[in-house]
């Protein structure tokens, strides 16, 4: 059973739209929810994460919206740039798990100019 | 300069060899880690180590095998080597007990292909 959720699969927006990600996971005890950038040829690197004590986190043009009774979050990024284009990855983990964090399939995000 | 060192960069092989895939961390961490990514899973969680011990593993082969030979060191060592194993395979780490132990950092990746 796949943990994390991603849809859409692969997303294209045009410069200066929002582009929203979307996540979802089943266990119910994962309380940390880090989202991974991912540029061709090279490995993920850590965007911006959430705790599930928060509904919300911002950094710049990057916000995460996190519900926790629909076990749901999302990737908000504003004002997109050519740049932004990149795979994405929700990911999730609980405490005391060996701190082994479940990927989703990742989404491929297009910013057109 | 890369923190996390894999080589080679890509990788050749023939169906039934071995091979061993490098990775060296320069973050002074204590956790490594590898995963694979392929088009069939994204990102695939293999093995994690803590002070070179091994904490988990997900994967059901023993054709894959980590070395850890010294604290920031974490090989991968695949032997009879299939098709099926033509994946990119990251080496990340982490630092167990601090506020941001959960946060991994990771290579540009190991790309084998197997003929």
């Amino acid at each position: 059973q796949q943990q994390v959720r991603q849809s859409p699969q692969s997303l294209t927006v045009w410069e200066g739209e929002t582009a929203i990600l979307n996540c979802s996971y089943e266990d119910s005890t994962f309380n940390y929810f880090p989202w991974y950038q991912q540029f061709p040829g090279e490995g993920p690197a850590l965007l911006i994460s959430i705790r599930s004590v928060s509904d919300k986190k911002e950094d710049g043009r990057f916000t995460i919206f996190f519900n926790k009774r629909e076990k749901k979050l999302s990737l908000h990024i504003t004002d997109s740039q050519p740049g932004d284009s990149a795979t994405y990855f929700c990911a999730a983990s609980a405490r005391n798990s060996n701190n082994r964090i479940f990927f989703g399939d990742g989404t491929q995000l297009v910013v057109k100019p | 300069d890369p923190k996390i060192i894999q080589k080679p960069k890509y990788l050749v092989a023939v169906t039934g060899s071995e091979k061993i895939l490098i990775c060296e961390q320069y973050l002074g961490h204590n956790a490594m880690y590898w995963y694979r990514q392929s088009a069939k899973k994204p990102l695939e969680f293999m093995f994690s180590y803590s002070y070179q011990k091994l904490m988990d593993n997900q994967t059901a082969s023993s054709r894959f095998q980590p070395q850890s030979s010294k604290k920031n060191h974490l090989d991968l060592q695949i032997t009879a080597l299939k098709p099926d194993d033509s994946a990119t395979y990251f080496c990340a780490s982490s630092q167990e007990g601090t506020a941001s132990a959960e946060t991994l950092y990771f290579g540009s990746g190991t790309r084998l292909t197997v003929l």
